[in-house]
């Protein structure tokens, strides 16, 4: 069973791109979480989805960000016209079950350059 | 306030020592409890579950306590591979089952 699985690793940006990161939760869990982490930060939560379906956004900048889990296929988190201040790692983790007492399971996340 | 505060670090302890973090977390609707580590900015792993009944895994004993909405970690005879970012997270029964990590605490063990 492969854990989280997250593409690219490592992704670099010119200012005023677009950034897709992806996240490809462990077999059979179904709610994925994504966090930020910028330098010298700790974890900063964004989003959580369940399969098409957006539970919790309130981490969400309001605006260039955007997050979507289809009913196929890998969570995307898209950041349009980055900015270097998205210059960050950002980081997946899924579980099975919507909350109780479940520890959720890490990828080893995107390091988002903007240059 | 923040939903989940821990201790300010780093601390930096020998070998061999005894080292307790602390955490707090604001929202009584607090659901489950956990400690992850984090190594060199590489991805949290789950380090325990914190137990009301508090809960002991090696060298480690995790203890919990709702009344005061305080969770602590000891780490016992400390090792030069225990050196990491330790990270308390809560999950919120009315939000989902939502992870709130806590800014986390660096242990930094020297020789």
């Amino acid at each position: 069973n492969a854990g989280v699985m997250q593409n690219p690793r490592h992704l670099v940006r010119r200012r005023g791109q677009e950034a897709r990161l992806r996240c490809s939760p462990m077999k059979g869990h179904s709610h994925v979480y994504w966090y930020r982490q910028l330098p010298e930060e700790g974890l900063k939560f964004m989003v959580y989805l369940q399969k098409e379906n957006i539970i919790d956004e309130s981490g969400m900048p309001k605006e260039r960000f955007s997050a979507e889990f289809p009913k196929e296929g890998p969570s995307i988190l898209r950041i349009q016209q980055v900015v270097r201040g998205d210059s960050a790692a950002y980081f997946c983790a899924s579980s099975p079950v919507n909350g109780g007492n479940t520890e959720a399971f890490f990828g080893q996340g995107t390091r988002l350059t903007v240059v | 306030r923040k939903e989940v505060e821990q201790d300010p670090g780093p601390f930096n302890v020998p070998e061999g020592a005894t080292v307790a973090f602390n955490c707090t977390y604001s929202n009584s609707a607090s659901q489950s409890f956990f400690w992850y580590r984090q190594d060199c900015r590489k991805e949290p792993k789950l380090l325990m579950s914190v137990y009301s009944s508090g809960n002991e895994d090696g060298r480690f004993t995790a203890q919990l306590n709702r009344a005061s909405q305080y969770i602590s970690l000891l780490i016992r005879d400390s090792k030069l591979s225990d050196s990491a970012t330790y990270l308390c997270v809560v999950t919120l029964y009315n939000q989902g089952g939502k992870l709130i990590f806590g800014q986390g605490t660096e242990l930094s063990v020297k020789p």
